[in-house]
């Protein structure tokens, strides 16, 4: 059974840091590649950052571009996301999920809560 | 990276057929067949249901299609089920390793 664990949400100031993990088993961790995704309280789903399956490329949404991080170890198959310089705007609850390409995000995590209050 | 447009919400009787649209741009949704439908219960996981424009994960009841039409994707449910009520986003890859995703849209089962 393919599962995506979440860790590492909670509450943080503006301008504060925090790491996401999203830890993957039930399938080859190492052929897929890995998005995060965020949904504000009540809001849409927005795309945040995607990395390759070897972890070599990275891209990201504008609105977290140099302040987020998205990194992979592929030994221990787990996903991570750096956030740096937290806004408030960047509240949300955050998933991981994965896809064979650039098609379909087909298994996600079960979102894990980020606050950013001052 | 703008949001693809859908309807906020739409409705319909079960047994009926209800379509949701999802309007990109060329460099979106017009660009690549690789447009995707996300269904969302409240307070739930997101769950694939179409990905590649037209093709369903096993699993998905085939009362589930989509489409695209140049810039504009659709996805229409067939046999309405109660069940069906929820919340669907449409995604579209946007080049150079982007995706955006579309606002969501409410279905409700009258």
């Amino acid at each position: 059974e393919v599962q995506l664990v979440e860790s590492g949400g909670g509450l943080v100031q503006p301008g504060g840091s925090l790491r996401l993990s999203c830890a993957a088993s039930g399938f080859t961790f190492s052929s897929y590649w890995m998005h995060w995704v965020r949904q504000a309280p009540g809001k849409g789903l927005v795309w945040v950052s995607r990395i390759n399956s070897d972890g070599s490329s990275t891209t990201y949404a504008d609105s977290v571009k140099g302040r987020f991080t998205i990194s992979r170890d592929n030994a221990k198959n787990t996903l991570y996301l750096q956030m740096d310089s937290l806004r408030a705007e960047d509240t949300a609850v955050y998933y991981c999920a994965s896809s064979p390409n650039r098609g379909g995000l087909d298994y996600w995590g079960q979102g894990n809560l980020v606050t950013v209050f001052s | 990276q703008s949001a693809l447009t859908q309807p906020r919400s739409v409705s319909g009787s079960p047994g009926q057929s209800v379509t949701i649209s999802c309007t990109g741009t060329s460099s979106d949704v017009g660009g690549y067949n690789y447009v995707s439908w996300y269904q969302q219960h409240p307070g739930k996981v997101p769950k694939l249901i179409i990905y590649d424009v037209s093709k369903r994960p096993s699993g998905v009841p085939d009362r589930f299609s989509g489409s695209k039409s140049g810039n504009t994707a659709s996805l229409t449910i067939s046999g309405l089920q109660a069940e069906d009520e929820a919340d669907y986003y449409c995604c579209s890859y946007a080049g150079s390793y982007t995706w955006v995703f579309g606002g969501g849209t409410k279905l409700t089962v009258l």
